[in-house]
């Protein structure tokens, strides 16, 4: 079967750095997502990774192994704006989005 | 438009009754998708529309719930008969193609007492 595994829940510090990994099997692969979800808002994009490699997007940043169905979320100086959800979905074969249940990310002061 | 539109925002309504949710996609996007969130819960996907081909109908999580997309743009999402486990948020994206990113829009936040 299909399966997307992430943490659920995450405590860090404001300023300091968190990572959220996700770990997946699924049916084919075109690409890793991660999305960032406010409580009671939609979901919104930050970043696709396609090749194995680091993507940096300012304090973002996105990484990927294919071999080891493996990805993470990097998010350096953290900001109370940063308290949210973040939900991990790969593309099957069937360019469908595989989601995972989401990591809630506190920050701290 | 600039982005998904979806409406209403919030819908209560009375076990047993029907609803219908409105999805307005990204103007040229030709793939739209819905979904449906529970409180606290990931995405659940529900049906896709990609062009004129047939739906991708595999997510519907009962004969209740039926969608359709008109002209190839605004889809309506029913849900026949609603129950209380219907409760939820249901959430409509949509993409220019089926292998790029999906935009979403604020969702409809249903409560059936």
């Amino acid at each position: 079967g299909q399966n997307i595994d992430q943490p659920t829940e995450m405590t860090a510090t404001e300023g300091a750095i968190v990572q959220i990994n996700c770990t997946y099997q699924t049916s084919g692969f075109n690409g890793l997502f991660w999305y960032q979800q406010h409580a009671g808002e939609a979901p919104t994009f930050l970043s696709y990774n396609v090749l194995d490699g680091l993507e940096e997007k300012g304090r973002f940043s996105s990484f990927l192994s294919r071999s080891k169905g493996y990805s993470y979320l990097l998010l350096k100086e953290l900001q109370m704006k940063d308290s949210a959800s973040y939900l991990c979905a790969v593309m099957d074969s069937n360019y469908q989005l595989i989601w995972g249940a989401g990591t809630k990310l506190i920050i701290k002061p | 438009g600039a982005g998904v539109s979806q409406s209403p925002s919030n819908k209560v309504t009375e076990k047993g009754k029907d609803v219908e949710l409105r999805c307005d996609p990204i103007s040229g996007h030709t793939a739209l998708y819905w979904y449906r969130q529970s409180l606290g819960q990931g995405l659940e996907f529900l049906i896709y529309f990609q062009g004129n081909s047939a739906p991708d109908k595999s997510g519907l999580p009962s004969d209740r719930f039926s969608a359709e997309r008109t002209g190839g743009s605004v889809s309506t999402l029913t849900i026949q008969r609603t129950q209380q486990e219907d409760s939820a948020v249901y959430l409509c994206a949509s993409t220019p193609e089926p292998s790029e990113t999906q935009y979403f829009g604020p969702g409809t936040r249903l409560l059936v007492l």
